[in-house]
């Protein structure tokens, strides 16, 4: 069974903090994504990865960062957190033909306080 | 990046009735996957059309994609409460996808 899992499902953090979330496939999938899920604006790709140490800016990167030291960990980093950065943030993989799914890990709801 | 529009943001039904949610955009769809994320949940894949014109079927719902692959609809037939949830579409292009803004669809018992 396929498994895209992430570190937490809610976190509160502060403005100015650093945020990591971790994003972990077992899949050995070479693809790997960050979005943010806000009401009314559906599903926007902040990152993506499509191999070790490769990153490829989405549709709305400023404020964030990202690591893929390893194939299956894929992490984006808040380097100073913001309230306009509470958001669901969810990660998915697939694997690297044109029209292979994507699969989704369970979201991480951040509150930027 | 790619801009696709999905039509209507929200749709109550009574349970029973029929529901559709349309995915549109300006430019030539690669090739439309589509995802229903349930309330609390993640989106999980339902269906890929690639070909012009290509209609499939799940059940009670029908996907379809329009002859200039530039919309493409899903149609569910005699609404369930287990059918619930935010349907999203998402074009593909490259190694990217673009997702629609989803409809959040409610059904009344």
């Amino acid at each position: 069974d396929v498994k895209v899992t992430q570190s937490s499902r809610y976190l509160v953090k502060r403005t100015g903090e650093k945020v990591f979330l971790e994003c972990v496939q077992d899949m050995d999938h070479e693809n790997m994504f960050w979005y943010r899920q806000d009401p009314g604006l559906g599903l926007r790709l902040i990152y993506f990865s499509y191999d070790v140490k490769m990153k490829e800016k989405g549709d709305i990167p400023e404020g964030y960062s990202v690591s893929r030291e390893k194939k299956e960990r894929f992490s984006l980093i808040l380097e100073s957190a913001s309230t306009n950065q509470t958001s669901m943030y969810l990660c998915a993989s697939n694997s690297i033909p044109i029209g292979d799914t994507q699969y989704f890990g369970p979201g991480t709801r951040l509150t930027v306080l | 990046g790619q801009q696709v529009m999905q039509i209507p943001q929200y749709q109550h039904v009574q349970e029973g009735e029929d529901f559709t949610t349309y995915c549109n955009s300006s430019t030539t769809l690669s090739n439309i996957q589509w995802y229903k994320q349930r309330p609390g949940g993640h989106p999980v894949f339902l269906i890929q059309l690639v070909k012009s014109g290509e209609v499939k079927k799940q059940k009670r719902l029908t996907f379809q994609f329009g002859e200039a692959k530039k919309n493409s609809s899903l149609h569910i037939t005699a609404t369930q409460t287990t059918d619930v949830g935010t349907y999203f579409c998402a074009d593909q292009t490259g190694n990217q996808f673009y997702f629609g803004t989803g409809t959040s669809l409610t059904v009344i018992p």
